[in-house]
């Protein structure tokens, strides 16, 4: 059974970067197969899909967040990150991590929430 | 500002059926890509309900389906249940700028 957590600060201060990493358990980020994605939500409101990152690193990601978007790889450890630079109070939501595949998440972390706040 | 439109509630009593829509335009889901349907209970990560604009995944029960035509697709709920009271967003991809995903605005479905 696959399995994705999120980890990472729950707080951080604006203007700067927001870190987050995924470990997965049950499957390969080396895998060609799937695709490794964010999303997030802010409070009370839906979903935005953030981006995602490939096997061999390549990467799509939104158009509205790319200026600030940096995702990796880290096969050793079986996981994947997001760093979003710049931040503010607008990037406060609830970021989940999952497994594309085909256009589809099939496999989502339980989310991990990130308030941008001083 | 998501690029697919929902309706922002709708619901039913129980056994009823309700449809939920999901429009866009010529750019998402009228230039052929597919249409995928989340659920979402507070608290909780979405799960997938539909892949590939009318496909369940194993265990979804089967009153859930979908359809796609033209510019909009549908998420029909047959035999409502206390149970499918809960948050639901279409998904599609979106190549007026670089081929990326979009998620709908999101339906909050009630259970009278």
């Amino acid at each position: 059974q696959v399995q994705l957590q999120e980890s990472g600060p729950g707080l951080v201060k604006p203007s700067e970067t927001l870190s987050l990493t995924c470990t997965v358990s049950g499957g390969s980020v080396s895998s060609r197969s799937y695709y490794w994605s964010w999303i997030r939500q802010p409070p009370g409101k839906g979903l935005e899909w953030i981006g995602y990152i490939y096997y061999n690193e390549n990467t799509n990601y939104n158009p509205s967040l790319k200026s600030r978007l940096t995702m990796s790889l880290d096969t050793s450890k079986n996981q994947f990150s997001l760093k979003l630079n710049s931040v503010s109070a607008a990037d406060t939501a609830m970021y989940y991590c999952a497994r594309e595949f085909s256009g589809y998440d099939d496999y989502w972390g339980q989310g991990t929430l990130v308030i941008v706040s001083s | 500002q998501s690029v697919l439109t929902q309706p922002p509630s709708v619901s039913g009593a129980p056994g009823q059926r309700v449809t939920i829509s999901c429009t866009g335009s010529s750019s998402n889901i009228g230039a052929g890509y597919d249409v995928q349907w989340y659920q979402q209970f507070p608290g909780t990560a979405p799960k997938l309900l539909i892949y590939g604009s009318r496909n369940r995944p194993s265990g979804v029960p089967d009153r859930f389906s979908a359809s796609k035509s033209g510019t909009s697709a549908s998420l029909v709920i047959t035999g409502l249940q206390a149970e499918d009271e809960a948050d639901y967003y279409c998904q599609s991809y979106d190549g007026s700028l670089s081929p990326s995903r979009v998620f709908g605005t999101g339906t909050t479905v009630t259970v009278l």
